[in-house]
């Protein structure tokens, strides 16, 4: 089946460093991929859309300029963290949208990110 | 109120026992649903995918969707150990990359061996 590949799967970082975190689809090309954060016991929280060669769209509440979203191919999809402060640790997901499925079927194993 | 229910559990269940997992919304519009399978510190994996009402079974599982009710259920047959996770109800109102899918908060589900 269809994989998509997220690294790193944990991170820790110190307070007002970047951090990268990549998304990869494996065997299918990804013309759309979505970025999720999930706090503790809570529902995956849609961060923003990403669409190849096009910028992000992001949720409302969601500040584009500390989450760079870059979707330069048809199977990478980065999320960069700036500046990170300890409010921003969490377990970020990625997904993948296969174009021959009607959801967003493929999830990346996650990124646990901790910020000190 | 949140457009998608969840009760979170935990639940908790003996190997063999028939689990069943459930979710309202509020929002008619919902056309597609999903269950998601979540280990812990994982991304979740797509169980079961269903278009409009209905039931469709895939082995030991089985998802009803009622949408009169606006209401959605997983069925686990014969649980084992290894279908401890937290499960999670997902749903969109249309098929195109721009509908939201928006999830429940997920149900902890562990299965005493």
């Amino acid at each position: 089946g269809a994989v998509v590949s997220q690294h790193p799967s944990w991170v820790i970082c110190k307070s007002g460093t970047s951090v990268k975190i990549e998304c990869r689809s494996l065997d299918f090309q990804a013309t759309t991929m979505f970025w999720y954060r999930q706090f503790p016991k809570q529902s995956l929280m849609l961060m923003a859309t990403s669409n190849e060669g096009s910028k992000a769209t992001y949720e409302q509440g969601v500040e584009k300029d500390k989450f760079l979203i870059n979707h330069a191919s048809l199977t990478l999809s980065t999320l960069t963290v700036t500046s990170a402060h300890p409010e921003d640790s969490s377990f970020y997901i990625c997904s993948a949208r296969d174009s021959n499925m009607n959801t967003e079927a493929f999830f990346g194993q996650g990124t646990r990110l901790t910020v000190v | 109120q949140k457009e998608v229910e969840q009760d979170p559990g935990p639940l908790s269940v003996p190997e063999g026992a028939i689990v069943s997992l459930n979710c309202t919304y509020s929002n008619s519009a919902f056309q597609y649903f999903m269950w998601y399978r979540q280990y812990s510190r994982k991304g979740p994996e797509l169980l079961m995918y269903t278009y409009s009402s209905g039931n469709k079974e895939d082995g030991r599982f089985t998802a009803q969707v009622d949408k009169s009710s606006k209401y959605i259920s997983l069925f686990i047959r014969d649980s084992q150990p290894s279908d401890s996770a937290t499960y999670l109800c997902a749903m969109k109102s249309g098929g195109g990359a721009t509908n939201k899918l928006i999830f429940g908060t997920g149900t902890l589900l562990a299965v005493q061996p």
